[in-house]
């Protein structure tokens, strides 16, 4: 299965409306890394927050990790049409392999 | 600087024959990743270098499948013979300084 397994897999909500995501992984990381993907694109980087680290923020953008649980949250604050995406966490266990997970398709409605 | 740059963009082939997909890498990237993403499996590493030498070809799927990177401009993933169940978006990824990945725009490959 997934390193990384996102929670939900879909989300759907209103532009001005905050946006959380989740993932979960499996082993110890060295970091954590989220991306963006628009349809038909390729994927985008957004931020990376090491193992330890607890939280770190980027523009709208809000990471959480949580070791001990080994999960992660990505917060968008106020959506705008322009984060639909399909969003990715990925680890690292240190061997510079990054782990993707399934995904979470966000739509944001204007 | 273009970015990673991937070709073709788009490939439609016969069961059978040779595919090659071809990478360009950020340069001053040392690192070089490729990726199948389909909607069954999601996105799956094939083989990863490092420095332009195969670190991890583990998850290339079978022998059809082969990686090169004969320098550290250029790479190459090639099928042959392509069947199509190895229809999927293809793509290359260079890693950066800090450890975050930078993706080409892929390549649809479809085997019909």
């Amino acid at each position: 299965s997934q390193q990384g397994e996102e929670d939900p897999q879909a989300l759907s909500i209103q532009e001005g409306e905050n946006a959380t995501m989740n993932c979960s992984y499996k082993t110890s990381i060295n970091n954590l890394q989220w991306y963006r993907q628009n349809s038909g694109r390729g994927l985008v980087h957004l931020i990376l927050i090491r193992s330890n680290e607890r939280e770190k923020h980027s523009g709208r953008l809000r990471v959480t990790l949580d070791t001990s649980k080994k999960s992660s949250s990505l917060l968008i604050t106020a959506s705008r049409a322009a984060d639909t995406a399909s969003y990715f966490c990925a680890t690292d266990s240190g061997t510079y392999k990054y782990i993707f997970g399934t995904g979470t398709r966000l739509k944001v409605l204007a | 600087d273009a970015g990673v740059i991937q070709s073709p963009r788009h490939e439609v082939t016969e069961m059978g024959q040779e595919v090659t997909l071809r990478c360009k890498p950020i340069s001053g990237h040392n690192s070089l990743f490729w990726y199948r993403q389909t909607m069954m499996r999601g996105l799956e590493l094939l083989i990863y270098f490092n420095n332009n030498v195969p670190i991890d070809d583990s998850g290339m799927p079978e022998d059809r499948f082969s990686a090169k990177m004969p320098n550290a401009s250029f790479s190459t993933l090639k099928i042959q013979p392509s069947e199509p169940r190895d229809s999927a978006v293809y793509f290359c990824a260079s890693r950066g300084p800090d450890y975050e990945q930078y993706f080409g725009p892929g390549t649809r490959l479809t085997v019909t």
